[in-house]
C-alpha cells in the first residue's frame, strides 16, 4: 500500500491568515489530487496535477506538484469560514489487479476558519 | 442531476447481520470504487469494478462482496456484520479508467453495527 501522508491533521486560523496543507510520500504517483469534504457529504475534486513541478490557481488556493510527483501542497490565502472543511489529497498510481487504477487517500486536514 | 445515489443514508445493524448498500450513478461511468472513512484514517478503498461483469479487490475487502451487473448499480453487500464494520462508506464513480479523471462521490451511508 502506496501511503500518503497529510499535515497538519487539524489547523484551526483566524479570517484572513494563510495556511499551507502537505501531502507527502515515497511513492511517485502519475498524477495528485486534492478534494474537499464538508460534513455529511462526499467529497468533492478541487484540482488535479499531473506534471512534475506543476502549479494550478483556483482563486485563492495555490496547488503545487513537486518536481518528483512525490508530494503536493494546497496553500490558501487569506482563508475565509466558507474554507472550513476536511481537505484530502489523493495520489493515482496504476493497480494491476484488473488492469486499472487507484485513488490512495491521505488522511486528510481538518481547517476550521474562525470569523 | 442525480451524479452517485447511495442508500440507506443511515443504518443500524446488530452484529451478524447482513445487508446491502446500493449505489446508482446516471453519467454512464465506466469505473465505480466502495470506500469507508474511519476518523483518522482517511478514505480506503474496498472493492472497485472496471466495468460490468469485473470488479476486484482494494485495501481492505474482508468482510465485503460485490458485483456489478450492470453499468449503472454498484452494490455493497456485507455477509456478516462486524462491530469493526462500524463507519461511513462512500461510493465513488469515474468517467474511465484513465488517469486523471474526477471521481464523482455519493453522500455517503453511516453504518452502526451493535
Amino acid at each position: 500500500t502506496q501511503l500518503l501522508e497529510q499535515s497538519p491533521q487539524f489547523l484551526s486560523i483566524q479570517e484572513g491568515e494563510n495556511l499551507t496543507v502537505y501531502c507527502n510520500s515515497s511513492s511517485v504517483f502519475s498524477s495528485l489530487q486534492w478534494y474537499r469534504q464538508e460534513p455529511g457529504e462526499g467529497p468533492v475534486l478541487l484540482v488535479t496535477v499531473v506534471t512534475g513541478g506543476e502549479v494550478k490557481k483556483l482563486k485563492r488556493l495555490t496547488f503545487q506538484f513537486g518536481d518528483a510527483r512525490k508530494d503536493s501542497s494546497l496553500h490558501i490565502t487569506a482563508a475565509q469560514p466558507g474554507d472550513t472543511g476536511l481537505y484530502l489529497c489523493a495520489g493515482l498510481t496504476a493497480y494491476s489487479g484488473a488492469g486499472s487504477y487507484q485513488l490512495t487517500f491521505g488522511k486528510g486536514t481538518k481547517l476550521s476558519v474562525i470569523p | 442531476n442525480a451524479g452517485v445515489t447511495q442508500t440507506p443514508k443511515f443504518q443500524v445493524l446488530k452484529t451478524g447481520q447482513s445487508m446491502t448498500l446500493q449505489c446508482a450513478q446516471d453519467m454512464n461511468h465506466e469505473y465505480m470504487s466502495w470506500y469507508r472513512q474511519d476518523p483518522g484514517m482517511g478514505l480506503r478503498l474496498i472493492h472497485y469494478s472496471v466495468g460490468a461483469g469485473i470488479t476486484d479487490q482494494g485495501e481492505v475487502p474482508n468482510g465485503y462482496n460485490v458485483s456489478r451487473s450492470t453499468t449503472e448499480d454498484f452494490p455493497l453487500r456485507l455477509l456478516s456484520a462486524a462491530p469493526s464494520q462500524t463507519s461511513v462508506y462512500f461510493c465513488a464513480s469515474s468517467y474511465s479508467v484513465a488517469e486523471a479523471t474526477e471521481a464523482f462521490f455519493g453522500q455517503g451511508t453511516r453504518l452502526t453495527v451493535v
